[in-house]
Formats: structure tokens, sequence, C-alpha cells
């Protein structure tokens, strides 16, 4: 069982430009979520995703971010117009459906390092 | 706002002795409290979540305590060894959601 995706791994942007990064949650899971992680900062929550629906966004910048999990493909986060200081890694993770063992566990992928000149 | 305290200092300590980091943090307690370990350039791995009302999780050499009179949570690594050295983080999850709230992490350095 393949373990969370997320790609690309490293993401370099120039400001302004559009970033999109996206996360294939592990086979069976159905909730996604977003983190973000500044340097020499802890891991901050931005999104809690079901399919087709955001559940929490209370984390999420409320302009120039966007997040998406379709029903078939991986989940998007989407930043318009970055500024240097979206330079970070994001980190995705998922879990399974409510009500199946492990619910509280977040397996998390392997990061999205994005740089913006 | 709820805060969360982690020692922003490293740890470091000998092969094979107890590792002790600590976890507090502020306001109202969890559900569930999680403990997690990350490696330079990667994710987050879960180790243990220990629930609101439990006292006490091992797991091998892994030893967590969560004390929600004194808001606080202790994570022991017994006989510890150089592949221990990380960072680990704790979070705190109200179970309304599944959001999950780090802490900062704690540096560990496990000399041989």
């Amino acid at each position: 069982n393949a373990g969370v995706m997320q790609n690309p791994r490293h993401l370099v942007r120039r400001r302004g430009q559009e970033a999109r990064l996206r996360c294939s949650p592990m086979k069976g899971h159905s909730h996604v979520y977003w983190y973000r992680q500044l340097p020499e900062e802890g891991l901050k929550f931005m999104v809690y995703l079901q399919k087709e629906n955001i559940i929490d966004e209370s984390g999420m910048p409320k302009e120039r971010f966007s997040a998406e999990f379709p029903k078939e493909g991986p989940s998007i986060l989407r930043i318009q117009q970055v500024v240097r200081g979206d330079s970070a890694a994001y980190f995705c993770a998922s879990s399974p459906p409510t009500g199946t063992s492990g619910r509280k566990t977040q397996y998390f992928g392997p990061g999205t390092r994005l740089l913006v000149l | 706002s709820q805060k969360i305290e982690q020692n922003s200092e490293a740890l470091n300590i000998q092969e094979g002795k107890t590792a002790t980091l600590t976890c507090n943090y502020t306001n109202y307690s969890p559900a569930y409290l999680q403990w997690y370990r990350q490696d330079p350039g990667r994710g987050p791995v879960f180790l243990l979540l220990i629930r609101e009302n439990e006292k006490e999780k091992r797991k091998e050499r892994l030893k967590v305590t969560f004390d929600t009179t004194l808001k606080q949570s202790l994570f022991h690594i017994t006989a510890s060894q150089p592949a221990d050295s990380a960072t680990y983080l704790c979070a705190l999850d109200w179970g309304a959601g599944n959001m999950l709230t780090f802490g900062g992490g704690t540096r560990l350095m496990v000399k041989p």
C-alpha cells in the first residue's frame, strides 16, 4: 500500500507566479489535510477536505490560497501570485473515513518545498 | 488562544540513556494527544496516540503519559540509540474535524 504521495517535491517560482501542489492520499483514505511548515517553525494547519467538500479552512489565508479535492484525482493546493513569504514546506496528510479504526491517525506525505525567488 | 510548548532547545543524550521530551499546553485539554517523529527533509511519522482518559501508553521502547491536570504530556524513549535522533512533535487533537495542532518540536540528538 503506497503512502501519501506529493508532487512536486521541490518547486521554484518567481514572485507573482502560481504554484500548484498535488497530493494523492493513501488508498482507502477519504480525508485530506494540508499543513504548512515555515523555516524554523512548527506545522500549521491550513485546510481539511473530503471528496468534493472543504470541511475546515480556518487555517487558510483568505487571499491567494485555495484547495480542492475532486471526486477523481489528487487534492490540489493552489497559491496564486506567490510572494517570498510563501516559501515553506507544504505537507499533505490523509486519514481513513470516519468510523474505521485509526481515524485519528494522520499519515503524512514527504512534502513539497516551495521556494519563491 | 491555545498554546503548545515543546522545548525548542535540542536535547543531547548518551546512547543507552532514557530521553524524556515534554509537551505543555494551555487552556482546554484535547480528546487525544499524538506524538510524531520528523527527520530532516521528510514528513512527520506517527508514533503514538493517547486518549484523555488514558494515563500512559507504551509501544516497544516508547512511552507516553498524559496528565490533563498538569496539561502536560511526556514522551520517553528508553535505551536510546543514535537512530532515534530526530525532531519529535506533539500534536493536540480535539476530535472535532480531526485538525491537529502541532507544537514546535524538540530536536533529540543521541550520541554514541
